[in-house]
């Protein structure tokens, strides 16, 4: 139980493109969702926590209209990265909790960007 | 601020010796501790964690971990480490409720056979 999917896995894409990753809770409704930025051989860095139908809350430092966050239902969020860049290439994870608080998170497999 | 710290960037190990990654952390209060895993191109798995109780807590893959309230320790430990258990290891803390889940920088596990 508590699967977490993520889609794509791997995306490609031009410079000023934009890029939607899915996020999805499979066998659970997850009250929050959260979106980590991975960056090569560091630590994962919070960008934002998504509630069910209410606004994300980003974290200091994380562009809200470069990283567009829906949270539409309880088992799917997503994060849209618009007019991507070279700099936006990461390895994104989400992950979903079943409460409000973050002690207890699913993390999905994480969706690799590369921004040409 | 709450922290974590894992001092060690990588960890060498033969396979079939006992295993230890380090992780200290820092909270204004009592600690929720994890352990997480991390194969490269993937997400994390959890593998074990301390809210409370024992200190010794037992996880997956026969990895167990032992908080040390008075040495702010949560260190991960294998008392027989196997070559697919090398990897990327995570430590973290939150306080619970709406606290942030703080990750440490995660260190390279390398078992040789």
């Amino acid at each position: 139980g508590a699967v977490v999917s993520q889609h794509p896995s791997w995306v490609i894409c031009k410079s000023g493109t934009s890029v939607k990753i899915e996020c999805r809770s499979l066998d659970f409704q997850a009250t929050t969702m959260f979106w980590y930025r991975q960056f090569p051989k560091q630590s994962l860095m919070l960008m934002a926590t998504s509630n069910e139908g209410s606004k994300a809350t980003y974290e200091q430092g994380v562009e809200k209209d470069k990283f567009l966050i829906n949270h539409a239902s309880l088992t799917l969020s997503t994060l849209t990265v618009t007019s991507a860049h070279p700099e936006d290439s990461s390895f994104y994870i989400c992950s979903a909790s079943i409460s409000s608080g973050q002690e207890t998170q699913y993390f999905g497999p994480g969706t690799r960007l590369l921004v040409l | 601020a709450q922290s974590v710290a894992q001092p060690e960037d990588q960890v060498n190990v033969a396979e079939g010796n006992p295993l230890t990654v380090k992780c200290t952390y820092s909270v204004s209060g009592n600690p929720y501790l994890f352990w997480y895993v991390q194969y490269p191109n993937r997400g994390l798995q959890f593998l074990l964690k301390y809210i409370t109780g024992d200190n010794l807590v037992k996880g997956s893959y026969g990895f167990e971990a032992e908080f040390n309230k008075s040495q702010t320790s949560f260190h991960l430990k294998k008392p027989s480490a196997l070559v697919s258990d090398s990897a990327l290891y995570f430590c973290a803390v939150t306080l619970g409720g709406y606290s942030t889940l703080t990750f440490g920088k995660g260190t390279m596990l390398l078992v040789s056979p």
